[in-house]
C-alpha cells in the first residue's frame, strides 16, 4: 500500500513564504501532485512532479526527491485567499488509469 | 468548456437505503474516477471508469458500484447505506494523458441518518 504524511495544520503571515512538506512510501511511483481545496469546494490542481527537482508556477513551486520519498510545496507572497487545505497525492502504476492516493491534507491559515 | 458537474449537491438518506450520484465529465475527458472524502480527510479512491469499464478499484466493499455511459458521464451507486458512508463524494475526470491530472467536480454531500 501507500503511506503519505503531511502536517495537519500550519499558520503563516500574509506576505510571507511557507513550505508544506510531504513524505511518502509507495511502490510503482508515477508522479506526485499537489491540490488546493477551499472549505466546501472541489480540489483544484496546483502542480505535478514526476522527475526530481523544482517546478515553478508563479507564486507556487513544488519540489520532488524520489530517492527520499519527499516533496514540498512552496507558497510565496502569501495572500489571505491562500488559506485552504493543501493535499499531497501520489500516483501509482496499477495496470491502468490515474489512481491517486491522497494524504489527509495540510490546513493552512494565513493571518494578517 | 464545461467543467465536471455533479448532482445532487446535497442529500440525506437513512441507514439501509440506496443512493445514486451522478457526474458529467469535462468535455473531451474519457476517464472518470470517484472519491470519498470524509470531513478533515483527504479523498479516498473508490474506483475509476474508462470506456464504460471499471479500470481500478480502491478498498471499498461491493455495495459501492458504478457505471460509465457512452457520453462518458458516470453514476456511483451505494446500496445498504451505513452511517459511515456519510461523506462528500467527488467525481473527477481526466483525459487519457500522461500527467494524469484530475479535474474535480464540486461533490455530492451525503448524510446518512
Amino acid at each position: 500500500g501507500q503511506n503519505i504524511d503531511q502536517p495537519t495544520e500550519m499558520t503563516a503571515t500574509e506576505g510571507a513564504i511557507v513550505q508544506i512538506n510531504c513524505t511518502y512510501q509507495t511502490s510503482g511511483f508515477n508522479g506526485l501532485f499537489w491540490y488546493q481545496q477551499h472549505a466546501g469546494e472541489a480540489p483544484t490542481f496546483l502542480s505535478y512532479n514526476v522527475l526530481d527537482g523544482l517546478e515553478e508556477k508563479g507564486r507556487f513551486s513544488s519540489f520532488l526527491s524520489r530517492s527520499k520519498g519527499y516533496s514540498y510545496l512552496l507558497l510565496k507572497e502569501l495572500q489571505m485567499k491562500d488559506s485552504a487545505s493543501y493535499l499531497c497525492a501520489v500516483r501509482v502504476l496499477t495496470g491502468g488509469g490515474n489512481k491517486l492516493t491522497f494524504g489527509t491534507g495540510t490546513q493552512l491559515k494565513v493571518e494578517l | 468548456e464545461t467543467g465536471v458537474t455533479q448532482s445532487p449537491t446535497h442529500l440525506i438518506k437513512t441507514r439501509g437505503q440506496q443512493v445514486t450520484l451522478r457526474c458529467s465529465s469535462q468535455s473531451g475527458h474519457n476517464t472518470v474516477s470517484w472519491y470519498q472524502q470524509a470531513l478533515g480527510q483527504g479523498p479516498q479512491f473508490i474506483f475509476q471508469y474508462y470506456r464504460e469499464e471499471e479500470n481500478g478499484r480502491g478498498n471499498f466493499p461491493p455495495r459501492f458500484s458504478g457505471l460509465q455511459f457512452p457520453n462518458y458521464s458516470s453514476e456511483l451507486n451505494v446500496n445498504a447505506l451505513e452511517l459511515d458512508d456519510s461523506a462528500q463524494y467527488l467525481c473527477a475526470s481526466s483525459p487519457r494523458s500522461s500527467t494524469g491530472e484530475l479535474f474535480f467536480g464540486e461533490g455530492s454531500r451525503l448524510t446518512v441518518l
